[in-house]
């Protein structure tokens, strides 16, 4: 069974600080994975998508990498900020299957003064 | 200029009632899916359709029906409801079939909270 599962489930830190994500995963055929951000009350935004041949990708001071091998991905956040405090979805699709996606429950971060 | 649109946002209604929401995008994506978020924050795929044709249809009750008049629109009806339909609902879109290699746009949501 295709699985995503995300660690820690909830962060807290001090604003200003860094702090990674993490993401495993078993699905299979790989196509894509997604970092997506969702604040309290609104619907998810994506942040990056990457393929199998992707290792890194950038947007702002987040930055995800995937391990096609070992089947892990991360996110990266830099110098923290009040707005980061969010829930951190990642998500990943099959290459066969309509392009399936299997969601991650998430990590609830929580960034403080 | 609202890019996924949803009616309405908040919904609370007695159970055994039947409710629809409607779902609208103007992004001339192909694609439109509902999914079904839980208390927990669990966000869970509910249907998938491409140019009004279902593709993914994941194991939802009867209960629940999409229905998409032309590809701007997938609105979800649903009957008979119960406690347990007590979720937020989001629709999302996206550009070509399925979910390739496309970024989804998720609407705002809507809460529904049965009685």
């Amino acid at each position: 069974k295709n699985q995503v599962e995300q660690s820690p489930q909830s962060l807290i830190i001090l604003e200003g600080k860094n702090c990674t994500l993490q993401c495993n995963y078993t699905v299979s055929p790989f196509s894509n994975l997604r970092w997506y951000k969702q604040d309290t009350g609104r619907g998810p935004v994506s942040l990056t998508i990457m393929t199998f041949s992707e290792n890194t990708k950038s947007n702002g001071r987040y930055t995800a990498t995937l391990d096609a091998d070992t089947k892990q991905s991360s996110l990266h956040i830099t110098a923290s900020q009040l707005s980061d405090s969010a829930s951190y979805i990642c998500v990943v699709s099959e290459s066969t299957n309509a392009g399936k996606s299997t969601f991650g429950d998430g990590t609830t971060l929580t960034v403080k003064p | 200029d609202t890019a996924v649109s949803q009616t309405p946002k908040y919904l609370v209604t007695q159970m055994g009632n039947d409710k629809s929401i409607k779902c609208e995008q103007n992004l001339g994506h192909d694609t439109m899916y509902w999914y079904k978020q839980d208390s927990k924050k669990f966000l869970k795929i509910m249907f998938s359709y491409n140019n009004k044709e279902l593709i993914i249809n994941e194991t939802v009750p009867n209960r629940f029906s999409p229905k998409s008049p032309d590809k701007a629109h997938l609105n979800l009806h649903i009957n008979s409801l119960e406690l347990g339909d007590s979720a937020v609902y989001f629709c999302a879109s996206s550009p070509g079939r399925g979910h390739t290699y496309n970024e989804q746009f998720f609407g705002p949501g809507t809460r529904l909270t049965v009685l």
